[in-house]
């Protein structure tokens, strides 16, 4: 069975500082990880995923996360945190045998002026 | 950009309505999920359906739910008899293969039962 553990549901950061959302995983077999926002009363957007190859992927809005299998995590990190930042983050995690997605319990994200 | 579209926004019922849930995937996706976010809680997979059939189901996904794809673009969530602790928001996605390949989630319909 696969998991994922968010540490941490409310991050607060000042904007201009960098981000940190932890995410670690547990997998039996190699697994395919996302990380999704969530706007207020919005729907879920894919920040970025990682599948196979290279283990540091960039996605949008400036953020990127880093596969490391030894600590089995997927952090997402953002060098500069800008206010529009401010949103619900999940981490999530499939297997090529499996179609669904295990969400973790989300991050809230605040940004501080 | 293609998009999947979830109607309505959202829906009010009362306890033991049936409801139905409508969702427009993006039209050359082959795979059709459902998922439901309690308030404050996080997002849980309820059935998965490919080839018109269930794929996979959780144990969210009792007798009550039931899914279709009635016309080669809809699909659709039903609940036959709504309870309260079926409020929730509920998100439709869809994918061109299954497995690792992206879900893109639609905006999600909330449902509040009274």
């Amino acid at each position: 069975a696969q998991s994922v553990t968010q540490l941490g549901s409310h991050v607060s950061v000042s904007e201009g500082a960098l981000v940190l959302l932890r995410c670690n995983y547990s997998s039996s077999v190699p697994p395919y990880l996302f990380w999704y926002v969530q706007y207020p009363n919005q729907g879920l957007q894919l920040l970025l995923k990682y599948t196979t190859g290279a283990t540091l992927v960039k996605g949008i809005n400036g953020f990127e996360a880093e596969f490391k299998k030894s600590e089995t995590s997927f952090h997402l990190t953002k060098p500069s945190a800008h206010m529009s930042d401010a949103a619900e983050y999940f981490c999530a995690v499939t297997s090529n045998r499996d179609d669904k997605i295990i969400f973790g319990k989300g991050t809230r994200l605040h940004i501080l002026p | 950009e293609p998009e999947v579209t979830q109607t309505p926004s959202h829906q009010v019922t009362q306890m033991g309505q049936e409801v139905i849930l409508r969702c427009v995937p993006i039209s050359n996706h082959l795979y059709f999920y459902w998922y439901r976010q309690i308030l404050g809680q996080k997002v849980e997979f309820l059935v998965s359906f490919y080839n018109n059939e269930i794929s996979e189901k959780s144990e969210i996904f009792d007798d009550q739910f039931s899914v279709e794809r009635p016309d080669g673009s809809n699909f659709t969530l039903k609940i036959r008899s709504t309870k309260l602790e079926d409020s929730a928001m509920y998100f439709c996605a869809s994918s061109g293969q299954g497995g690792s390949y992206e879900q893109y989630f639609g905006p999600g319909t909330r449902l509040t039962v009274t």
